[in-house]
């Protein structure tokens, strides 16, 4: 498998359940990222992995539970989830940006459209 | 707060026609990124504009950067259907690992 894969890629579940979404990347990255992108809305930064700890977090609802066991996984874990939750989930990986400089180029994962009934 | 302003939202095009997709954001910012989404498929990379008056060329497509008008051009020359997709651009934010999002420009491009 080559670049950042994600599973599943279609995920129906009801709001008592506990799913998780799984990103792997195949790049040789040390950055991972989470993003929700919702329909006409710009996409939304979750969490952020760089070197397996997490340095971004916005604001995001604890239904939501990240986990970066190693820098090629990447995990998303969901419970309770409220149906406005629904949308296309993005993985993304990069290099770390060096010091004082930009984020390397994302490279995106297809994404898990997730729908909570 | 910064924010990504892509104009227009929505454009439907003949092929064959020139056309210019803007983004403009709120605040200083030096580095600019260009990405492509077809539909149900996950964004792809095509620019990354790092400097004032960067200009970038790929087929078709060229964009642009002017970090004191705060704006960024994405132009298509003489398009066709296969360039027919949401293309976004985003901004680096101080935190160096964060990128505000424009909300993407729909593009059809008709035969």
């Amino acid at each position: 498998e080559t670049g950042v894969t994600q599973t599943p890629r279609h995920l129906v579940m009801g709001m008592t359940n506990k799913k998780s979404l799984k990103c792997e990347q195949h790049l040789g990255h040390n950055a991972m990222y989470w993003y929700k992108q919702s329909a006409k809305k710009p996409l939304e930064l979750m969490f952020v992995y760089s070197l397996e700890e997490r340095v971004e977090n916005n604001s995001v609802p604890s239904r939501f539970s990240p986990e970066c066991p190693n820098s090629s996984h990447l995990f998303l874990h969901l419970h309770t989830l409220q149906p406005e939750d629904s949308a296309l989930y993005l993985c993304a990986s990069s290099h770390p940006p060096p010091l004082a400089g930009a984020p390397d180029t994302q490279y995106f994962g297809p994404g898990t459209r997730l729908t909570v009934l | 707060e910064l924010k990504v302003e892509q104009n227009p939202l929505f454009l439907s095009m003949q092929e064959g026609k020139n056309y210019t997709i803007y983004c403009n954001y709120s605040t200083t910012s030096d580095r600019l990124y260009w990405y492509r989404q077809d539909p149900g498929k996950s964004l792809e990379s095509l620019f990354v504009l790092l400097s004032n008056g960067a200009v970038k060329q790929e087929g078709r497509l060229m964009a642009s950067l002017d970090t004191k008008a705060r704006l960024s051009t994405l132009h298509i020359t003489a398009a066709v259907h296969d360039l027919s997709a949401t293309y976004f651009c985003a901004v680096d934010m101080d935190s160096n690992y964060q990128l505000i999002w424009g909300a993407g420009t729909k593009l059809i491009i008709k035969p």
